[in-house]
Formats: C-alpha cells, sequence, structure tokens
C-alpha cells in the first residue's frame, strides 16, 4: 500500500492564481482531512469528509473548496491565492472510530 | 469545539536525561490521545497513543500518561538520545466531532 499520496510536492504561485492539491489514499480510510502547518506553528484543520459525497469545514476554510466523490482521493482546491496560504499542506486519512490519522508527506506551497 | 493546551514550547535536556511535555484538553467527549513526532521537513508520524480507559501507556523509552479527571496527558521520554530531537504534537480526539486537535507543539532539542 502505498498510503497517503499528495501531489505535488512544491508549487510556487501567484497571487490571485487557482490550483489543486491531490491527495489520494488506498487504505480505504473513510475520513479524510486536510491541514495547514504555518512555519514553526501547530496543524490547523481546513476541510474534512467523513466519507464519499461528504464534507465540513474546519478551523480555517476560508480560501478554500473540497470535494469527495470518491472514498479514495480528497483534493484541496485554492482560489485566487493570497500570500497568507503560503504554508504546508498536509493530507491525512483515519477510519474514524479510531481517531488514529496517517499523514501525507505534504506539499509546500508559496504564495508570492 | 476541542481545545488542546500543551507545554512547555521548548524544552533542551542532555542526552540521557529524562524529557516531560503536558498537555490539557477541554472536551470531556474526547477519547483518543495520539502524540506524534515531526522532524524537520517531514510529516508528522504517530509514536504513541492512549485510550480514555487507560491511565498509562509504555514503549520502551516513551510512556504516556492520562489523568481523566484533571483533563491532561504527558509524554514521558527516558534516556533521551540526540536522535529524539524533533517537535512533538500532542492531540485530542472527539467521536462526535469527529476531528483531530492539535496542539501547538514542543520543539525538544537533545543536548549531546
Amino acid at each position: 500500500n502505498a498510503g497517503v499520496t499528495q501531489t505535488p510536492k512544491f508549487r510556487i504561485l501567484k497571487i490571485g492564481q487557482s490550483m489543486t492539491l491531490q491527495c489520494t489514499q488506498d487504505m480505504n480510510h473513510n475520513y479524510m482531512y486536510w491541514y495547514r502547518q504555518d512555519p514553526g506553528m501547530g496543524l490547523k484543520l481546513i476541510y474534512y469528509s467523513v466519507g464519499a459525497g461528504i464534507t465540513d469545514k474546519g478551523e480555517v476554510p476560508n480560501g478554500y473548496n473540497v470535494s469527495r466523490s470518491t472514498t479514495e482521493d480528497f483534493p484541496l482546491r485554492l482560489e485566487l491565492a493570497a500570500p497568507s496560504q503560503t504554508s504546508v499542506y498536509f493530507c491525512a486519512g483515519g477510519q474514524g472510530n479510531t481517531g488514529e490519522l496517517f499523514f501525507g508527506e505534504g506539499s509546500r506551497l508559496t504564495v508570492l | 469545539g476541542e481545545n488542546v493546551e500543551q507545554h512547555p514550547s521548548t524544552l533542551s535536556v542532555q542526552e540521557g536525561d529524562s524529557a516531560v511535555i503536558k498537555c490539557t484538553y477541554s472536551d470531556s467527549a474526547s477519547n483518543y490521545f495520539p502524540w506524534y513526532k515531526q522532524e524537520l521537513g517531514k510529516r508528522p508520524q504517530l509514536i504513541i497513543d492512549i485510550r480514555s480507559n487507560v491511565g498509562e501507556k509504555k514503549d520502551q523509552r516513551i510512556a504516556v500518561t492520562l489523568n481523566k479527571t484533571a483533563k491532561h496527558f504527558s509524554l514521558h521520554i527516558t534516556e533521551t538520545q540526540p536522535e529524539d530531537s524533533a517537535v512533538y504534537f500532542c492531540a485530542g480526539w472527539s467521536g462526535s466531532a469527529r476531528q483531530l486537535t492539535f496542539g501547538s507543539g514542543t520543539q525538544l532539542t537533545v543536548l549531546p
């Protein structure tokens, strides 16, 4: 199993551009999450999903959108990128009933 | 929602000494408390966890204790080694909220 896979690993955007961070998992996780981690800071929840077709906002959802059309994929969309969205983004998956999460390797995004 | 506070934010110990990191949580419904280790530029990795029906759990040099009444839990690392240097995050899982809320992290430095 590959686990939780994120692409791209690095990306530089200009202000106002849009992009999608991809996240896919092959561990049959029903719960999936997107966190952002600013330099020297903790993990803040952006969006999460408890199953295909279901998404909910986390602590910092503004400027982002997600979809969950399949169990395996949970893409994060950034519309009109802003410098404040410069961060490392982590996707994570879990079974939900245990609380244990498995993280992807992260995507480092810089908005200039 | 859940609020997890973590102390200290930085901790330096001599190699071979013990390190203790403490966390408190607010949601009495939280029932799962994992600890993650994050090395520089890497993803958070689960190192130990504890459920609310257990008071203590050990895994070699690492132990976690939980006091449900006081709503606090702690990570203990004995015989610290330079490779233990990393950022450690505590977290609390609320099954009802279906979210894992992270503490702000502790930068542990083990001095040779």
